[in-house]
């Protein structure tokens, strides 16, 4: 079983809707949780970061942590085709010898359509 | 913002030889990482730079065919040595800028296809 679970899609969406993406992982030593859009031939661009349970809002994107659940959301309002690119998430723990490194999802491919 | 560059952008290198892959941010960092990514996959760890002693190598890449240096707190570099078509992925460089708790940010990344 991977550390980190992600529903690699594709997901394609009408522009305007509410796009709602996941993880789940099974280390319960993550306390650092990241949301990366990555557009295609281009690097990883941070778009949210959270520690421990709770929500986090930043324009049209809101974040979610659930530890009780070891699952973390991400959900797109108003989606726009300019959303359209490939969304990871990312945890890390706080201490240890994996100080720093971060787990990665899979991925998820999204597509917003006008 | 900080900006994080990448040399080469890309590159096409024939089976048995080396590319070496520079990492270059324009602020001093606490710490740097050197991230692999093959066609279609998500992100895998190599190794994190230390500055001026040897890199800590995750499980399952060692550093015969990954040697890294970090000589200073704003530049590193990856080789990836004996290349062969396996190696074919995209190499990426990512820094912490405070505590190891902090964001974490990647450079552009480096296309590499190997022949």
């Amino acid at each position: 079983q991977k550390e980190v679970e992600q529903d690699p899609g594709p997901l394609s969406v009408p522009e305007g809707a509410i796009v709602s993406l996941n993880c789940t992982y099974s280390n319960s030593a993550f306390q650092y949780f990241m949301w990366y859009r990555q557009y295609s031939r281009k690097g990883p661009e941070l778009l949210m970061y959270t520690y421990s349970s709770g929500n986090k809002e930043d324009g049209r994107f809101t974040a979610q942590v659930d530890k009780s659940s070891k699952y973390i959301s991400l959900f797109i309002r108003d989606s726009q085709p300019s959303d359209s690119a490939t969304y990871l998430c990312a945890m890390k723990a706080a201490g240890g010898t994996s100080y720093g490194k971060l787990t990665f999802g899979q991925g998820t491919i999204l597509t917003v359509h006008p | 913002s900080a900006v994080i560059s990448q040399k080469p952008s890309r590159d096409i290198c024939q089976r048995g030889t080396s590319l070496t892959i520079q990492c270059q941010v324009d602020s001093q960092v606490t710490m740097m990482f050197w991230y692999r990514q093959q066609p279609g996959q998500s992100l895998t760890l190599i190794a994190t730079a230390n500055q001026g002693s040897e890199a800590t190598y995750e499980s399952g890449f060692v550093i015969d065919k990954f040697p890294i240096s970090r000589p200073n707190l704003t530049f590193s570099t990856l080789t990836v040595s004996n290349l062969s078509p396996e190696d074919s992925s995209i190499y990426l460089c990512s820094v912490v800028f405070g505590q190891a708790r902090s964001e974490q940010y990647f450079g552009p990344g480096t296309r590499l296809t190997v022949t």
